[in-house]
């Protein structure tokens, strides 16, 4: 059973413009999201996290909004970059584990 | 610091032969797991120590993969016999905060034929 689900295997922006990642969880027990980045032939690596007593997290031109209503979380990139194309992956914990989603692929175009 | 550091990169083997994977933590970091990537399950949780002790084991597809933590620098994930739906990138990871921001390896592409 998939608990967390990027249904969106791929996406493509031009650089400059707005990135919006989606996630969607279906175990209200989650009480802890993340978002890694993964480049090709390397692993994935940490970018942004929150808590499920936030409902945004902000980094730089990262912003992770989490709306538990809905299950949904997503991840803005402003302003999108080339060095921004990867794989990202919503991750979600519950007491004792870690769920990973399929993966979505980012690509910016120059 | 070195990071978590996997071996080898690449595996190339036949079916029915037996795979060993290999994986030394950061230092200091006292639980480790073991992922596997696939195009259709994403990242999927293997299993995981804390303090040498595997904790969860449900997510080990057979009985053909076991892993082992003989100390804290060292682990190794086994599939004996190996099969053609084995192949997939094998990720090894590390933390010390217990389930919060993990640090990955480089991975092991294993492709079996």
């Amino acid at each position: 059973d998939q608990q967390v689900k990027q249904n969106s295997p791929s996406l493509s922006v031009q650089e400059g413009r707005i990135s919006i990642l989606n996630c969607d969880y279906t175990n209200s027990m989650f009480d802890y999201f993340l978002w890694y980045k993964k480049y090709p032939a390397e692993g994935p690596t940490f970018l942004i996290s929150i808590s499920s007593i936030k409902d945004k997290n902000e980094d730089g031109r990262f912003t992770v909004f989490l709306n538990k209503s809905a299950k949904h979380l997503s991840l803005h990139i402003v302003p999108s970059q080339p060095g921004d194309s990867a794989v990202y992956f919503c991750a979600a914990r519950p007491d004792n584990d870690m769920r990973f989603g399929a993966g979505t692929r980012l690509t910016v175009k120059p | 610091d070195a990071g978590v550091i996997q071996s080898p990169r690449h595996e190339v083997t036949e079916m029915g032969q037996e795979v060993t994977l290999r994986c030394k933590p950061i230092s200091g970091h006292d639980y480790l797991f073991w992922y596997r990537q696939t195009m259709m399950r994403g990242l999927e949780l293997l299993i995981y120590f804390n303090n040498n002790v595997p904790i969860d084991d449900s997510g080990m597809p057979e009985d053909r993969f076991s892993a082992k933590m003989p100390n804290a620098s060292f682990s190794t994930l086994k599939i004996q016999p190996s099969e053609p739906r084995d192949s997939a990138v094998y990720f090894c990871a590390s933390t010390y905060t217990g389930w919060g921001k993990l640090f990955f390896g480089s991975g092991t592409q294993l492709s079996v034929l």
